[in-house]
């Protein structure tokens, strides 16, 4: 059963970057999956940001949103993937998830979710 | 952009629930999927490939639909049914998205 842990700082200060690891057991990395962040806020619902995956060389696609700000990460060494997003304001403030999306079957759905890392941009 | 309706929908345990989402663009039946979400937790996923469930999903839960029309129902109610519910679509700008979501309440 594939399983996605979180970890990361709750609080971080405005300006300053926001930085997220999601560590997969019973998956890896490089399969044939694409490994996202989102996030909920409720201001903004449900809100994809990227994601990053591996077809040869690894590949990702960034949210409009945040495409500025924002960069996805694997560590096949340590089998997870992380989230940074600079240049934090307020409206950053959300609950973050990773997720993984299979990439060799006909569907593109998320399944399974990490548990969730509220993350409150504030001084 | 996927828009669900009603925005909530208040039922009785034992009742029939029916949630819509509707599409702007028309969306590939493989690429819509719907999520529950209970109150601190992760969404968790009930239907993929538009009418698929997914492992471990009761068979009460079914959905249809195709283009820009799709619809989850519940045919009968249970209290843990209780929940938010989010459609999602893949491929269409951006590239993935959720509905804004349908509360389900107990009436």
């Amino acid at each position: 059963q594939v399983q996605l842990q979180q970890s990361g700082p709750g609080l971080v200060k405005p300006s300053q970057t926001l930085s997220l690891t999601c560590a997969i057991s019973g998956d890896s990395v490089s399969s044939n999956n694409a490994w996202n962040w989102i996030r909920q806020s409720p201001s903004r619902g449900l809100e994809w940001l990227g994601r990053t995956y591996y077809r040869s060389k690894w590949y990702n696609d960034y949210a409009v949103s945040v495409k500025s700000r924002i960069t996805i990460n694997a560590d096949t060494s340590k089998n997870q993937f992380s989230l940074q997003l600079n240049s934090v304001t307020p409206e950053d403030t959300a609950v973050y998830y990773c997720v993984r999306m299979s990439l060799y079957s006909n569907t593109r759905h998320f399944d399974p979710w990490g548990q969730g890392t509220l993350v409150t941009v504030s001084s | 952009v996927l828009t669900q309706s009603p925005g909530t929908l208040s039922l009785s345990p034992g009742e029939r629930a029916t949630l819509s989402c509707r599409a702007s663009q028309s969306v590939r039946n493989g690429y819509l999927a719907w999520y529950q979400q209970k109150p601190g937790q992760a969404p968790r996923l009930l239907i993929y490939g538009a009418s698929s469930r997914a492992t471990g999903i009761p068979d009460r839960f079914s959905a249809s639909g195709s283009g820009t029309d799709f619809t989850l129902t519940i045919s009968r109610l249970e209290p843990e049914d209780f929940a938010v519910y989010y459609c999602q679509q893949y491929d269409n700008s951006p590239l993935t998205s959720f509905g804004q979501g349908t509360r389900l309440e107990i009436k």
